[in-house]
């Protein structure tokens, strides 16, 4: 079965701080990858994806995640990070190649943002 | 911008009851989902349902589990007697024509007493 690992359980940053968030996928198959994001008492938000092609995508508020397939990595990036950008982050994969539309999820990173 | 909407946002309920926890898909959307986040812990995919019928399944969705979509609009999740252990966010999703993009609601928090 495939896993998800994301192994920061908490990050700290002060504002203008780059942000690096790691996710890394057990499966070997063909896979699509998810960030979405979680802030405080809202629902899970679609950050970015990727499905093929350029492995560095670009999502809304200035995110963008590299693929990595070697590694098995999807990292999650940002090169100044807000206030505003404190939140729970997830990584999730789906496994296309297997034609199924479930998503794996790993354990999320809680970001905290400090002015 | 067109959102998966829940209902209700939250609900305590006794153990040994039946809750139905509905959902609002987006409109033009084909592909359902359930999934749950115990607090503390990571989300877990519960069902999928497509064409009127479920897709896939996780272990976690043993015969206590139902999902339905009785009008077109609405899909449901019913727990037939539930346990504390489902004391859970359970979160509602929606995917367009390849399904392939998952958009979730707000979450129904359940509470079992």
């Amino acid at each position: 079965a495939q896993s998800v690992s994301q192994h920061n359980h908490h990050v700290i940053l002060s504002e203008a701080a780059s942000l690096e968030l790691g996710c890394n996928y057990s499966y070997g198959g063909t896979v699509n990858l998810f960030w979405y994001v979680q802030y405080p008492g809202q629902h899970l938000q679609l950050l970015l994806k990727y499905f093929s092609g350029d492995p560095l995508v670009k999502g809304i508020k200035g995110f963008e995640a590299e693929f990595i397939k070697s590694k098995f990595s999807f990292n999650l990036r940002k090169p100044s990070v807000q206030w505003s950008d404190t939140a729970e982050y997830f990584c999730a994969v789906m496994n296309s190649g297997a034609g199924s539309y479930q998503l794996t999820f790993g354990k999320g990173t809680k970001l905290s943002v400090i002015p | 911008e067109p959102e998966v909407t829940q209902t209700p946002s939250h609900q305590v309920t006794q153990m040994g009851q039946e809750v139905i926890l509905r959902c609002v898909p987006i409109s033009n959307h084909l592909y359902f989902y359930w999934y749950r986040q115990i607090l503390g812990q990571k989300v877990e995919f519960l069902v999928s349902f497509y064409n009127n019928e479920i897709s896939e399944k996780s272990e976690i969705f043993d015969d206590q589990f139902s999902v339905e979509r009785p009008d077109g609009s609405n899909f449901t999740l019913k727990i037939r007697s539930t346990k504390l252990e489902d004391s859970a966010m359970y979160f509602c999703a929606s995917g367009g024509n390849s399904g392939n993009t998952i958009y979730f609601g707000e979450g129904s928090w359940l509470t079992v007493v």
